[in-house]
């Protein structure tokens, strides 16, 4: 089956700090896996794919098949990087499945 | 460009009650289409897609039903509301294997 792991609900850093927001997956094949991004106010949106291998708002992830995760890093998180932070996969379909989300807080 | 558009933006109905969730694509042609549902606690879950006009597939058992009339229109509905129908309704679009583009969601609280 296809699932998503996220284990945290809520992580709390301040300014400057080093981020890293956990996901696991289980999937069979070959995955895509996705990070998405709802800040307060605003749509989901996608931040970012594992394919396309870049840094976007100082944010990376590797795709790590040996353990199954895509953990999301940031070595110094900023105010405005407080978000609800969605991990996705994507299979053999165009269907997403999502993990359950975890809430990034950055205090000043 | 493309956008996405979601109506109403918060819907507060009494149990019972039918309900009818609009959500209109423009400067796309043949879409894939989604309804999600946006739940504290348990993330987004996929409960409608389609991949063209009168093609509907369900992913979970519910109490809601989806259609899609016009090749840019997908509506989310039910004949009578339950009180666990609450929470956030997102609609979302695709081209085959691309990127999801969200819209700006429908709020829905059946009291």
């Amino acid at each position: 089956a296809q699932r998503v792991t996220q284990p945290e609900k809520l992580l709390s850093v301040f300014k400057g700090a080093p981020v890293e927001l956990k996901c696991n997956y289980s999937y069979s094949g070959s995955p895509e896996l996705f990070w998405y991004v709802q800040y307060s106010r605003q749509r989901l949106q996608l931040l970012l794919r594992h394919i396309s291998r870049e840094s976007i708002k100082g944010f990376t992830a590797d795709l790590n098949k040996g353990e199954t995760s895509f953990h999301l890093k940031k070595p110094f998180a900023q105010e405005e990087d407080s978000a609800m932070y969605y991990c996705a996969l994507r299979g053999n379909t165009d269907k997403l499945i999502f993990g359950t989300g975890t809430r990034l807080q950055v205090f000043p | 460009s493309q956008t996405i558009h979601q109506w109403p933006a918060t819907l507060v109905q009494p149990v019972g009650s039918p309900l009818s969730l609009e959500c209109t694509v423009e400067g796309t042609s043949n879409p894939n289409l989604y309804w999600y549902r946006q739940a504290a606690g348990r993330g987004l879950q996929l409960l409608f897609y389609s991949v063209g006009i009168g093609q509907i597939s369900s992913e979970v058992p519910q109490n809601l039903s989806a259609s899609r009339p016009q090749d840019r229109q997908f509506i989310l509905s039910s004949k009578k509301l339950l009180l666990s129908d609450s929470g956030f309704y997102l609609c979302a679009w695709s081209r085959d294997r691309e990127t999801q583009y969200f819209g700006p969601g429908t709020r829905l609280l059946v009291l």
